[in-house]
């Protein structure tokens, strides 16, 4: 059990850049998840797939926002046109089981 | 709606003293309970969970939580905190049923003095 991992652990853009971020979960996981945390607050649910399946997606996930598990296994998060409210810490979690989820360090994001 | 309530954005204890971190949840069902703990530039520790059953559940790390349905509450106790033990907390709920999706507290900055 190698733990959930996410990549890049930090990035830093500019207004407007596009930026995408990785997830690849504990194997044999099935359900992964998104979360978006922002200074002060509790993460907040984005999104969720069950094997390549996206079963549902926050309001928070606007149009700029995408999310796929292409084969099931790893997961990436794209924010198109980013923005200064973008700015936060991304977390990706895996379950096998809906019970407990396991979260990776995060991705924190800056935009400039 | 769904919601979790930390009334305390921030605790200050001393070392070997003993804690108790407040939750408060808003939820329609039998929820399903937890705490995690973060610590600065960490991911999320699942500390302890409640499904069903005994209402006092053991956790990781020598925490302890007790599920009150009366009072809608699911604190978090240790008997003796150790400077390690300073982190932020968050209080979670999820329904495990329609989805899968964990709703968090804005979380509990704690802070041990020596």
């Amino acid at each position: 059990d190698t733990g959930v991992s996410q990549d890049p652990r930090h990035k830093i853009t500019k207004r407007g850049q596009n930026v995408t971020f990785r997830c690849d979960p504990i194997s044999e996981h099935n359900r992964l998840y998104w979360y978006r945390q922002t200074l002060g607050q509790g993460p907040e649910f984005l999104t969720y797939f069950q094997n390549e399946a996206q079963l549902e997606k926050s309001r928070l996930l606007s149009d700029r926002f995408s999310a796929e598990r292409p084969k099931g296994s790893f997961s990436t998060l794209e924010i198109q046109r980013t923005e200064q409210g973008d700015s936060a810490m991304y977390l990706c979690a895996s379950s096998l089981v809906p019970d407990t989820q396991y979260f990776g360090p995060g991705t924190r994001l800056t935009v400039l | 709606a769904q919601s979790v309530t930390q009334p305390d954005i921030h605790i200050t204890v001393s070392e070997g003293a003993s804690l108790e971190l407040r939750c408060n949840y808003s939820y329609g069902a039998t929820p399903y309970l937890f705490w995690y703990v973060q610590s600065p530039g960490q991911g999320l520790q699942l500390l302890l969970k409640y499904f069903s059953g005994d209402t006092l559940v053991q956790g990781i790390k020598g925490f302890e939580a007790e599920f009150k349905r009366s009072q809608s509450s699911f604190n978090l106790r240790k008997p003796s905190v150790h400077w390690s033990d300073a982190a932020e907390y968050f209080c979670a709920v999820g329904s495990m049923n329609r989805d899968d999706k964990i709703i968090f507290g804005k979380g509990t900055r704690l802070h041990i003095l020596p």
